[in-house]
């Protein structure tokens, strides 16, 4: 069974920083693209970013570009988002998800992020 | 990028069936045959319910199913069961620069 619990999420002021992991079991982590996906409070999804495989490319919204880093540990079996600078419009629950031909076939439970006004 | 434009709502008596517009550009839906759709509860996580514009993954019923026709994508619920009501939400692939997008979601009632 495929699993994915994400951690990290937490309180935290404008401009700080935090670091979300993901861990991962049940398929072979190293053969997929990751992701994470964001929902703010009663709001719609909003993919956030991407990793390959190997961890050589990665990809962003715009909207966290040079604030956020997206890792993997293949190892680990794990990965992270490292998300800096953080805006309380960064506030939202933060979804990892295995990608699949363009889509995310599988979700973690998410975590909490809230950055205050 | 701008969201893909789904109605806020829909519902249907059970039995009956909904369908469920997405709208966006050509260079989101109308380029690539990459949509795919989630089902979301209150306070759960989403569930992939069609990928690829119309694949089923294994375990959804297919009652669920999903078309596009130029910068449109559609999913459609038959044989409405209370179970289906919930949040649902169209996705697509927008290329290297943008990447992706999400509709703006569709609040699904069963009367």
């Amino acid at each position: 069974e495929v699993q994915l619990v994400e951690s990290g999420g937490g309180l935290v002021q404008p401009g700080g920083s935090l670091r979300l992991s993901c861990a991962a079991s049940g398929f072979t982590f190293s053969s997929y693209w990751m992701s994470w996906v964001r929902q703010a409070p009663g709001k719609g999804l909003e993919w956030v970013a991407d990793i390959k495989e190997d961890g050589s490319e990665k990809y962003y919204v715009d909207s966290v570009e040079g604030r956020f880093t997206i890792s993997r540990d293949n190892a680990k079996k794990s990965v992270f988002l490292q998300m800096n600078s953080l805006r309380a419009e960064d506030t939202a629950v933060y979804y990892c998800a295995r990608s699949y031909i363009r889509s995310w076939y599988n979700w973690g439970q998410g975590t909490l992020v809230t950055v205050p006004t | 990028q701008s969201a893909l434009t789904q109605p806020p709502s829909a519902s249907g008596s059970p039995g009956q069936s909904v369908t469920i517009s997405c709208t966006g550009t050509s260079s989101d839906v109308g380029g690539y045959n990459y949509v795919s759709w989630y089902q979301q509860h209150p306070g759960k996580a989403p569930k992939l319910m069609i990928y690829e514009v119309s694949m089923r993954p294994s375990g959804v019923p297919d009652r669920f199913s999903g078309s596009k026709s130029g910068n449109t994508a559609s999913l459609t619920v038959s044989g409405l069961q209370a179970e289906d009501e919930a949040d649902y939400y169209c996705s697509s692939y927008a290329g290297s620069n943008n990447f992706y997008v999400f509709g703006t979601g569709t609040k699904v009632t069963v009367l």
